[in-house]
């Protein structure tokens, strides 16, 4: 079974700007959570989408937002970039709802803000 | 809120050295609690995990016990491998599912 990818592995953008980031679940996981990892604040979770419905969101400003379509592919978007907002975001998926259960993470997207 | 509180690294260890990695947690109820483990060049991945306490969760020799009564849940191993050489993440999750909170994990390096 093909693990969680994430698309593209790196992308550099500018202050202002606004970025879109995709997650594809391993097949038959219905549940993505998004966490930006930074060496400042490590490991952050930011929100948690199962059957294309925000079931739970972490302590992220309202420029972080995602959504999730109905083969369970979830997009995160960032607007007006700041430059703390370069980070590791990991994608994650998982069997149901909740994070109290086993979660399988992808290999992340760089972002560098300039 | 809730939160995890992971020993500072790095940790340096001789081959068949044991192995302790503290981590204690501040819930409200009963929180699940994980270790997750990032080798080199890998993405994250479950280690092991326990969901109430006095369970103790266990995987490639890793141990590790919920204790409620000292809100920890240290990561242990009898004999570790240059192959252990990862980084290491105590989580919990909040005790309704919908939080999740990453300590700031713990760089092992396991010398031969």
């Amino acid at each position: 079974k093909a693990g969680v990818t994430q698309t593209p592995r790196y992308l550099i953008k500018t202050r202002g700007q606004q970025v879109t980031l995709s997650c594809s679940p391993i097949s038959g996981h219905r549940s993505v959570s998004w966490y930006q990892q930074t060496p400042g604040q490590g490991l952050q979770f930011l929100f948690e989408y199962f059957s294309e419905t925000q079931r739970n969101k972490g302590n992220f400003p309202g420029r972080f937002s995602g959504r999730q379509f109905s083969n369970s592919r979830s997009e995160m978007n960032v607007s007006t970039l700041e430059l703390g907002d370069s980070a590791l975001y990991l994608c994650a998926s998982s069997t149901n709802t909740g994070l109290n259960g086993e979660q399988f993470f992808g290999p992340g997207t760089r972002l560098t803000v300039l | 809120g809730d939160s995890v509180t992971q020993m500072e690294g790095p940790v340096t260890l001789s081959e068949e050295a044991f192995l302790t990695i503290n981590c204690t947690y501040t819930a409200t109820g009963y929180p699940s609690l994980f270790w997750y483990v990032q080798y080199p060049g890998e993405g994250l991945q479950l280690l092991l995990k326990a969901t109430k306490a006095d369970d103790k969760g266990s995987n490639k020799g890793f141990e590790a016990t919920y204790r409620k009564e000292t809100t920890s849940f240290h990561l242990e191993k009898g004999s570790v491998q240059v192959s252990d050489s990862a980084v290491y993440f105590c989580a919990l999750s909040d005790r309704n599912g919908n939080q999740f909170y990453f300590g700031t994990g713990t760089s092992l390096t396991v010398i031969p």
